[in-house]
């Protein structure tokens, strides 16, 4: 079946513009989390939405946000870009119940670069 | 505050040698994963740890939980060219909705 899906693959923006990513899940799974990696940092949780809503979310600044649509695809936007802001965005899709035996599966991620 | 490390973050190894990886943390946790990057790829999932004393193995590769040391560890045997890669281990915290705080990171290279 079809893993996660993240577009676009590579993203180059300026300096105080604004970027949009997108995520769609495998089919049926319905929680979509978020997250940075730098080397800096390594990987940092951004949040967590599951059936529109979010259920967690991650210490970053309010210029990261995201939300999820009735079909579990999700979208986070980033606004007024800093360099800082150069990483690999990952998505990660899961069914998000039925614990324990769920697990989360990482899309191919966004590379933005910022400059 | 959950912290999670990793050592080492670098090794070195030569094919068909045996090595560990661990990976300690600090709260109770529900689940702990282990995954693969290949560098410039996404995050490849190996194992998912459920509960104290589970074992995983695939092919080189074997996973161990010990929730009362709240120490996972990954072995690899007699290494080959193939598993050069990061490797992470993360941590789940029960109801953290799936919430995982990694690791920094394990840069495996194995020699000829």
């Amino acid at each position: 079946k079809a893993g996660v899906t993240q577009t676009p693959r590579y993203l180059i923006k300026t300096r105080g513009q604004q970027v949009t990513l997108s995520c769609s899940p495998i089919s049926g799974h319905r929680s979509v989390s978020w997250y940075q990696q730098t080397p800096g940092q390594g990987l940092q949780f951004l949040f967590e939405y599951f059936s529109e809503t979010q259920r967690n979310k991650g210490n970053f600044p309010g210029r990261f946000s995201g939300r999820q649509f009735s079909n579990s695809r999700s979208e986070m936007n980033v606004s007024t870009l800093e360099l800082g802001d150069s990483a690999l965005y990952l998505c990660a899709s899961s069914l998000g119940t039925g614990r324990p035996n769920t697990e989360a599966f990482f899309g191919q991620g966004t590379r933005l670069t910022v400059v | 505050e959950l912290k999670v490390e990793q050592n080492p973050l670098f090794l070195s190894m030569q094919e068909g040698k045996n090595y560990t990886i661990y990976c300690n943390y600090s709260t109770t946790s529900d689940r702990l994963y282990w995954y693969r990057q290949d560098p410039g790829k996404s995050l490849e999932s190996l194992f998912v740890l459920l509960s104290n004393g589970a074992v995983k193995q695939e092919g080189r590769l074997m996973a161990s939980l010990d929730t009362k040391a709240r120490l996972s560890t990954l072995h690899i045997t007699a290494a080959v060219h193939d598993l050069s890669a990061t490797y992470f281990c993360a941590v789940e915290i029960r109801g953290s909705n799936y919430k995982l705080t990694f690791g920094k990171g394990t840069l495996l290279t194995v020699n000829p």
